[in-house]
């Protein structure tokens, strides 16, 4: 089955500074890539997604995300982070045949200082 | 627009003691699915209805039951709770859509239910 990997599980960072949240995936079959937010205490809402194409995805609230197919990676990217977007950010798979079976990563805990 | 409705949003409950997690959306979605987040492991899938009628199991499907009422609800039902049971649950739902020719089933998510079985 499709696995997903999240390097890091807690990344501090100063408010307008960059920042990459990393994925690794593994599968055998062509995948679909999610990157879901989850503000405390509310449930994950998607914040981009990646099903072919251009491997540079464009989400809300300013990240993007780009696919590499060699490197198995799906890095989350954002040039300059606010207070706001401290939150859990969540990475994950599904297969092209059985999107219903999802796997996500453990996530990352991303904490914006002033 | 409620979207993906869960409720209770908190129980406390006694080892051996048995509940119903109720979702309900109203998105018209054929799909709704049922995981658990611990710390450190993200979310596991424990079971997903595909469609009205039809449940699958998920990742970790071990001492829960579900019931896909109707089109709208599918619930959760712990017959017996375990303190391993103790979990953030999410209920989500989602729907086949075509996006620049793609069939995509993108998920959304119910604010969850904060279980502690002591």
């Amino acid at each position: 089955a499709q696995s997903v990997t999240q390097l890091d599980s807690q990344v501090p960072v100063f408010e307008e500074a960059p920042v990459e949240l990393r994925c690794n995936y593994s599968s055998s079959v062509s995948v679909y890539l999610f990157w879901y937010v989850q503000y405390p205490n509310q449930g994950l809402q998607l914040l981009l997604k990646y099903l072919s194409g251009s491997t540079l995805v464009k989400g809300i609230n300013g990240f993007e995300a780009e696919f590499n197919k060699s490197q198995t990676s799906f890095h989350l990217r954002k040039p300059s982070v606010h207070i706001s977007d401290t939150a859990e950010y969540f990475c994950a798979v599904s297969v092209l045949w059985n999107n219903n079976d999802m796997r996500f990563g453990a996530g990352t805990r991303l904490t914006v200082k002033p | 627009n409620a979207g993906v409705t869960q409720t209770p949003k908190f129980q406390v409950l006694k080892t051996g003691q048995s509940m119903t997690l109720q979702c309900a959306q109203d998105m018209n979605h054929n799909s709704m699915y049922w995981y658990r987040q611990d710390p450190g492991m993200g979310l596991r899938l424990i079971y997903y209805s595909a469609s009205e009628g039809t449940t699958d199991k998920g990742e970790v499907p071990n001492g829960y039951n579900v019931s896909r009422l109707n089109k709208r609800e599918f619930s959760l039902r712990l017959e017996s709770a375990a303190p391993s049971q103790t979990s953030v649950y999410f209920c989500a739902s989602s729907s086949w859509s075509r996006d620049r020719g793609l069939a995509k089933n993108i998920q959304y998510f119910g604010a969850g239910t904060r279980l502690s079985v002591l």
